[in-house]
């Protein structure tokens, strides 16, 4: 049973739109959420992450929106741009455990020019 | 700049080879990890290691075992090798709580088995 569903599986949006990515998690003793950036050929790298004691999380054109009670949370990427075309991944985990993460299954997104 | 280190980038090897996938970090992390990443699928925990010569089973570990002799590198085995573990394999690496925030990933070994 998945514990983090990611939505949608790919994306396609203009230069300059807000690409959207959704989240969402079963288990609430999770406490930390980060998304990770994959480009082609690339191993995952950190983009942004946020605790569920914020709603809202900015870096520059990505945003975290956060919804404890839903048990959501969402990347906008604003002002998307041909060179954030790649895959993103949600993930969550929870003290202890060592901090294994557990992961959505991915979103492809691309931008055209 | 810290990194994570796969020793190849690109591999194919015969079913039946027995296949040792190298992973090294230089950041001290305590927790290491080795992932498998297929279309669709995700990623996939094959084990993770949390200290020297401690090691778990992730999701799918049936057909690899694993070793950490020293706190810097973890290895992956595929003890005979089979056409559907032909993937692209990532090793990650982590500190512990409190210091945790995140995972470093390394360029990924894309492996065919023929």
């Amino acid at each position: 049973q998945q514990q983090v569903k990611q939505s949608p599986q790919s994306l396609i949006v203009q230069k300059g739109g807000i690409s959207i990515i959704n989240c969402a998690y079963e288990n609430t003793a999770f406490d930390y959420f980060p998304w990770y950036q994959q480009f082609p050929g690339k191993g995952p790298a950190l983009l942004i992450a946020i605790r569920p004691d914020v709603s809202e999380k900015k870096e520059g054109r990505f945003t975290i929106s956060f919804n404890k009670s839903a048990k959501q949370f969402s990347l906008h990427i604003m002002d998307s741009q041909p060179g954030d075309s790649a895959t993103y991944f949600c993930a969550a985990t929870r003290a202890g455990n060592n901090r294994k993460l557990i992961w959505g299954l991915g979103t492809s997104l691309g931008v055209n020019p | 700049d810290v990194k994570v280190t796969q020793s190849s980038r690109y591999l194919v090897k015969r079913t039946g080879e027995k296949v040792f996938l190298e992973c090294v970090q230089d950041m001290d992390h305590e927790n290491m990890f080795w992932y498998r990443q297929d279309p669709g699928l995700g990623l996939r925990l094959i084990y993770f290691s949390y200290d020297v010569k401690m090691k778990e089973k992730g999701d799918i570990p049936e057909g690899y075992s694993v070793s950490r002799e020293k706190k810097e590198r973890f290895s992956l085995i595929l003890e005979s090798a089979s056409t559907n573990q032909t993937s692209m394999y990532l090793c990650a690496s982590s500190l512990r709580q409190p210091n945790f925030y995140g995972y470093t990933f390394g360029s990924g070994t894309r492996l065919t088995v023929v």
